[in-house]
């Protein structure tokens, strides 16, 4: 069965700290795997996008890396802001317009 | 450029009732889609749309049904809605020559 599980399911940190959020997947076939953040209130954003040849893509404060072999993806927030309070959403592809499997999310909380 | 917009913004709804969510993209994307979103259980595909005139089932269409009589606009239809149906909805836009899907504000239907 196609799944994708994220961890932690939520996450409290300080502003400044750094954190890590996890992804592991069994879709299959393997198109891509994708990360988004959805702000609460509002439609998820796409952050990062990689296929199966790339091991890590940054965007700014944020590094996914994937590891196809292991069928593991992370997403590193680096100096960690109040405005990186969201869920982060892992999304992996199969292809095709129904292809694509979600996670449940990582609930982020980021304190002053 | 509004992008991809949904209405209403939120519902309350008798059951019984029938409810049409509308949603509306001037990205000239060719594929559109319809999710609903429940807390602990993520993103959910209810029905897409490849093209202008096409439509397919997703994961959960049960209950609903969809329209795309062109490229702009992809309406959503409880024909009676039930307590179940209560969730946030999306709708998502996808260019031909990408995988990453546009989604809009969302819609949160309340049926009682």
């Amino acid at each position: 069965k196609n799944q994708v599980e994220q961890s932690p399911q939520s996450l409290i940190i300080l502003e400044g700290k750094n954190c890590t959020l996890q992804c592991n997947y069994t879709v299959s076939p393997f198109s891509n795997l994708r990360w988004y953040k959805q702000d609460t209130g509002r439609g998820p954003v796409s952050l990062t996008i990689m296929t199966f040849s790339e091991n890590t893509k940054s965007n700014g404060r944020y590094t996914a890396t994937l590891d196809a072999d292991t069928k593991q993806s992370s997403l590193h927030i680096t100096a960690s802001q109040l405005s990186d309070s969201a869920s982060y959403i892992c999304v992996v592809s199969r292809g095709g317009a129904d292809g694509l499997t979600f996670g449940k999310g990582t609930h982020l909380i980021i304190q002053p | 450029i509004a992008g991809i917009t949904q209405a209403p913004t939120s519902q309350i709804l008798a059951a019984g009732r029938r409810m049409t969510l509308r949603c509306t993209q001037d990205m000239r994307h060719n594929a559109m889609y319809w999710y609903r979103q429940d807390l602990g259980l993520g993103l959910r595909l209810i029905h897409y749309s490849n093209t202008a005139g096409t439509t397919g089932k997703g994961e959960v269409p049960d209950g609903y049904s969809v329209s795309r009589a062109n490229t702009d606009d992809f309406p959503l239809t409880l024909a009676s809605a039930v307590p179940s149906q209560t969730s946030v909805y999306f709708c998502a836009s996808r260019p031909s020559w990408s995988d990453t899907q546009y989604f809009g504000p969302g819609t949160r239907l309340t049926v009682l």
